[in-house]
């Protein structure tokens, strides 16, 4: 089946500092990646839908200068989470769907745990 | 707006014994339901879903789920549970022709051996 690789599993930064995480579809194309946002014991919260080739759409509340998304090629979506606090923890969760299918079709990566000091 | 409300956190059966996850989501049109599973340190896994049709779905690993429209609700089955059933279960509603998907907030199960 497709694979959804998201690195780094789990990351610990400090405060003030920039993190990166990545999000590949492994064996297709994937014109669309959704970045979900999990808190302890809470549901996921979609954060954003990245375009192949054009700017994220952000849902409402969520800040774009603080989570930048970039989604340079078909296979690899980016978030940053600039000038990290504490309160930016979380687990966060890509999902990649393959061009022109229904979200049927959807696929999630493994996850990655921000702590921030 | 939709939601989902999956109104139990914690639910720990028997192994064998049957198993009933709750799900009712409010939307104003036609959902589309659907059921994942994630397990520790993973991702979602798509169990099963719903867009029309048959009421009654089946998906991987023995599960199904019946859609009640007059309930609003989409729980989720199983007859007999193995303990490698263990894991974190959401239902979701997807809005948009299924493009974004809203999640519960899930149901942790145990399994007791």
């Amino acid at each position: 089946g497709a694979v959804v690789s998201q690195h780094p599993s789990r990351v610990i930064c400090k405060s003030g500092t920039s993190v990166k995480i990545e999000c590949r579809s492994l064996d297709f194309q994937a014109t669309t990646m959704f970045w979900y946002r999990q808190f302890p014991k809470q549901s996921l919260m979609l954060m954003a839908t990245s375009n192949e080739g054009s700017k994220a759409t952000y849902e409402q509340g969520v800040e774009k200068d603080k989570f930048l998304i970039n989604h340079a090629s078909l296979t690899l979506s980016t978030l940053t989470v600039t000038s990290a606090h504490p309160e930016d923890s979380s687990f966060y969760i890509c999902s990649a769907r393959p061009g022109g299918e229904s979200n049927e079709k959807l696929f999630f990566g493994s996850g990655t745990q921000l702590s921030v000091l | 707006a939709q939601s989902v409300t999956q109104p139990d956190i914690h639910i720990t059966v028997s192994e064998g014994a049957s198993l009933e996850l709750r799900c009712n989501y409010s939307y104003g049109a036609t959902p589309y339901l659907f059921w994942y599973v994630q397990s520790p340190g993973q991702g979602l896994q798509l169990l099963l879903k719903y867009f029309s049709g048959d009421t009654l779905v089946q998906g991987i690993k023995g599960f199904e789920a019946e859609f009640k429209r007059s309930q609003s609700s989409f729980n989720l089955r199983k007859p007999s549970v193995h303990w490698s059933d263990a894991a974190e279960y959401f239902c979701a509603v997807g809005t948009g022709g299924g493009n974004k998907l809203t999640f519960g907030t899930g149901t942790q199960l145990k399994v007791e051996l």
